[in-house]
């Protein structure tokens, strides 16, 4: 079993919709969580980070967590044609450690 | 706006060449992460310094792989020699310390060095 997995996708969605993304992890001792969007060809830029259960909100983006199910999701509101990438899943898996492991990604397309 | 600076951007390589990476962190960055992406995959950490001294390189092939950060500040990845299946995105991260507040370490990431080995 992968430490983050998320679906490879493409997830495609109207413009206008709300794209959600999904990564479940493995360590039940993971500590915080990480969202990152990469263009093709491009780096990976930090769109947010959560480390407590519930709801985190900026701008359109809002990333839940739930640590139980061990299950982390972003949610992207208003979804624009520049959204389309591919968003990276982290999770920083222990306080004993800064590195963080990162799932496949999952390829969104966001059509007009 | 502070990046990490990481050259070259591209490199081309025939198999069993060296090849070397360089990156500068961003400045008071004490951690500094290199991470091997592959095609289609997540990026996978190859090494991880801590100031001058090596944290974690648990997934560094060292046989071929080195890396050094000899004053703390900017580092070298060197693969010798090189191998069809090296070829791949190199990045660079570092990462100020951790907030307290937040407990989250963020990793800001280089534009990357993309290496293809023929």
């Amino acid at each position: 079993q992968k430490e983050v997995e998320q679906n490879s996708g493409p997830l495609s969605v109207p413009e206008g919709a709300i794209a959600s993304l999904n990564c479940t992890y493995s360590d039940q001792g993971s500590q915080s969580f990480f969202w990152y969007r990469q263009y093709s060809g491009k780096s990976p830029e930090l769109i947010m980070f959560i480390y407590s259960n519930g709801d985190k909100e900026d701008g359109r983006f809002t990333a839940q967590l739930n640590k139980a199910s061990q299950y982390v999701s972003l949610l992207i509101r208003d979804s624009q044609p520049s959204d389309s990438a591919t968003y990276l899943c982290a999770v920083n898996p222990s306080t004993y450690t800064d590195k963080l492991i990162f799932g496949t990604g999952t390829r969104l397309q966001v059509f007009p | 706006e502070a990046e990490v600076a990481q050259s070259p951007r591209y490199k081309i390589t025939e198999k069993s060449q060296a090849v070397a990476f360089w990156c500068d962190p961003i400045s008071g960055h004490a951690t500094l992460y290199w991470y091997r992406q592959i095609l289609g995959q997540g990026p996978e950490l190859l090494v991880q310094f801590q100031d001058e001294s090596v944290v974690d390189d648990s997934q560094l092939p060292k046989d071929r792989f080195s890396a050094e950060r000899l004053k703390g500040v900017d580092s070298t990845l060197k693969i010798q020699p090189a191998e069809l299946g090296d070829s791949a995105m190199y990045l660079c991260a570092s990462s100020e310390p951790a907030m307290i507040v937040s407990g989250a370490n963020v990793l800001t990431f280089g534009a990357g060095s993309r290496l293809t080995v023929l």
